[in-house]
């Protein structure tokens, strides 16, 4: 177990709809990380957060949006959602020892867009 | 020219075999690999970490890195049906962004 938690595990929802995933970091990181992924894709860095702050941007949809709020928390917010939008999404958190950081993934959120 | 590309496999071998798992990558900005590993509906964990080039060792795994031919490998000794799972490389340039870019992954299959 990681610490990181993450819910719901899985979710059934119909194209055109949005959905909310959730994301609680390791108690103490301040980042969180948000990733995709699919079949073809593997794994793809959506977003970052810093103690609340958007930090780093990867490949995320302008119909995806997260935030990151004062308990650490964060939700990612998909829009729209298309066929192409089910994957594994996946939140990490982080810490820097000794000037290396290590990321902590959570167990993930099957998401499936009928 | 994806910047990480891993062999998807699938790759079986019997309990006891030595494994080899690679990557290869074009941004020579990266400086930090991993090496990570995921059972089946799980999230990836980490299994190595290593900095600029080198071996690294740990119990039955080694992960080597050759920054001149932009090639990184993991090795497993003995392996066990509990090694069994995807492994995924990873890798990061230095400074500034921590942001992670990932092969897609080598399913493994130990058959005791």
């Amino acid at each position: 177990d990681s610490g990181v938690t993450q819910t719901p595990k899985h979710l059934i929802t119909a194209t055109g709809q949005r959905v909310t995933l959730r994301c609680s970091p390791r108690s103490g990181d301040l980042s969180v990380y948000w990733y995709q992924q699919s079949l073809d894709q593997g794994l793809q860095f959506l977003i970052q957060y810093y103690n609340g702050e958007e930090r780093a941007k990867g490949n995320i949809l302008e119909r995806f949006s997260a935030q990151q709020f004062p308990d650490l928390h964060s939700e990612l917010n998909l829009s729209s959602l298309e066929l192409g939008d089910s994957a594994l999404y996946f939140c990490a958190s982080s810490v820097v020892t000794g000037g290396t950081e290590t990321q902590y993934f959570g167990p993930g959120t099957r998401l499936l867009v009928l | 020219q994806k910047e990480v590309e891993q062999d998807p496999g699938p790759l079986s071998v019997p309990e006891g075999a030595i494994v080899s798992l690679n990557c290869t990558y074009s941004n020579s900005a990266f400086q930090y690999f991993m090496w990570y590993r995921q059972y089946s509906r799980k999230g990836p964990e980490l299994l190595m970490y290593t900095y600029s080039s080198g071996n690294k060792e740990d119990g039955r795994f080694t992960a080597q890195v050759d920054k001149s031919s932009k090639y990184i490998s993991l090795f497993i000794r003995d392996s066990q049906p509990s090694d069994s799972a995807t492994y995924l490389c990873a890798m990061r340039a230095q400074g500034g962004s921590e942001k992670l870019v990932f092969g897609k992954g080598t399913k493994l299959t130990v058959n005791p």
